[in-house]
């Protein structure tokens, strides 16, 4: 079955640097991973979807790029801020398989 | 528009006892889709349903079971609860099925279950 990783459960950065989080995925390739932020006791919230045909894809100071020769999905966030601070979760799917989820990355944006 | 809701936002049970949430998905949504969460296994799919049919069913007993309704809200039930059943129960819905498209889903608020 599909997996898919975030390679770090925590992420620790300064004020206006530029966080990068990773997700790498198993086996097949995915039709596209969605990324998702959430924060303590919510439901997460989508931000971005790339698709397997897309390399880039951007929305306002977030980039998520999409590398299927690596299997990897790095998601950006520019000019970070302590609001920034949250758990992010990558998912993908394929076909008809259901979304899995990464167990995702706990980011603190320390001011 | 409203969000999606979920009742009851707190539960607590005893092991052996059965329970039901319901998740009222955003108007004009059609796919309902719910997840489990535990800081252990984080986010695990359970089911989609999709127009009253379930579309897609993850690796989870028999026990856990739901359905949806012609107005697209949907309940999920857990039969003879055990303690690991202790979790956040997540709906979220979709304007179509998530399969294939990548179908942007909005998450409920999610109903936190505690099994004693």
């Amino acid at each position: 079955s599909q997996k898919i990783e975030q390679n770090s459960e925590a992420l620790n950065i300064q004020e206006g640097k530029t966080a990068t989080l990773t997700c790498n995925y198993t086996n097949y390739s995915p039709a596209y991973l969605q990324w998702y932020r959430q924060d303590p006791g919510r439901g997460p919230v989508f931000l971005l979807l790339i698709r397997e045909n897309e390399k880039e894809k951007r929305k306002e100071r977030l980039k998520v790029t999409f590398d299927t020769t690596l299997k990897q999905s790095l998601f950006h966030i520019t000019a970070s801020q302590p609001a920034d601070s949250a758990t992010y979760l990558c998912a993908q799917a394929s076909g008809n398989t259901p979304l899995v989820f990464g167990k995702g990355t706990r980011l603190s944006v320390i001011a | 528009k409203a969000g999606v809701t979920q009742t009851p936002r707190y539960l607590i049970k005893t092991r052996g006892q059965q329970v039901t949430l319901s998740c009222s998905p955003i108007s004009g949504h059609r796919s309902v889709s719910w997840y489990q969460q535990t800081p252990g296994q984080g986010l695990q799919f359970l089911f989609e349903y999709f127009s009253e049919t379930q579309r897609n069913k993850g690796n989870f007993p028999g026990r856990f079971s739901g359905r949806q309704f012609s107005n697209s809200r949907s309940e999920m039930n857990v039969s003879t609860l055990e303690l690991g059943d202790s979790a956040l129960y997540l709906c979220a819905s979709s304007l179509g099925t998530l399969a294939g498209f990548g179908n942007e889903q909005f998450f409920g608020p999610g109903t936190r279950l505690t099994v004693l």
